[in-house]
């Protein structure tokens, strides 16, 4: 079956446009994730989706990061007046169906965004 | 907070011989712990996991040890290929049944043929 998929797979944007990152999870699954890496860094964790339940926001960094999740599938990161320090690869993970917290993360290819 | 590092930011070993790669980890809470290999340009590829009741879990090739008393994670790869070449991180949970993960800054493993 399709892994996660995300689009797309690169960006690029001027200082202070918005910018819009979509992640389409495994099938069936019902938590997902988004991380931020860095250039030579790990996965910093970003913000968290579990089936109907409100999502865990804590890890974005400033109120210019949001993200949604629509019909408990797709969901679109969105940074709002980019700046430099967002240059990063963006990386979405699903798990899931049974909803615990050992569930395997799977990930995707991740977007790197580059703001200019 | 918690904080999870790497004893080596690099690692090279010849084609054949075994690897060995270090995370200690500061959270006594954690329960559950992954290791993951990222390829250039790839998202990360879940390789194991062990959960805090075990000290051992193996798979192919690959060897999980946890060591909770000094707090250190360990993943072995035996007879180590150039297909292996890769970013290793390693990842925690906070504990309680959460969700979030906190991963190390990983070990680049060169494999020399």
């Amino acid at each position: 079956g399709a892994g996660v998929s995300q689009s797309p797979s690169n960006k690029v944007t001027e200082k202070g446009k918005d910018v819009e990152l979509r992640c389409d999870p495994i099938s069936g699954h019902t938590a997902l994730y988004w991380y931020r890496q860095s250039l030579g860094q790990g996965l910093e964790f970003l913000i968290y989706f579990q089936g109907n339940s409100a999502p865990d926001k804590s890890g974005l960094p400033s109120d210019r990061f949001s993200a949604e999740r629509t019909g408990g599938s797709v969901s679109t990161l969105t940074i709002q007046r980019t700046q430099q320090e967002d240059s990063a690869v963006y990386l979405c993970a699903s798990s899931g169906p049974a909803g615990a917290s050992t569930d395997t993360q799977y990930f995707g290819p991740g977007t790197r965004l580059t703001v200019l | 907070g918690e904080s999870v590092g790497l004893h080596l930011p690099t690692l090279s070993v010849q084609e054949g011989d075994n690897s060995i790669i270090n995370c200690a980890y500061s959270n006594s809470a954690s329960d559950y712990f992954i290791w993951y290999k990222q390829e250039s340009g790839k998202g990360p590829q879940f390789i194991i996991d062990i959960r805090s009741n075990m000290d051992k879990r193996q798979g192919q090739r690959v060897t999980v040890l946890l060591n909770k008393t000094v707090k250190h994670l360990s993943l072995q790869i035996a007879a180590t290929q150039p297909g292996d070449s890769a970013v290793y991180f390693c990842a925690i949970t906070s504990g309680a049944g959460s969700y979030q993960l906190t991963f190390g800054k990983g070990t680049k493993l060169s494999v020399i043929p």
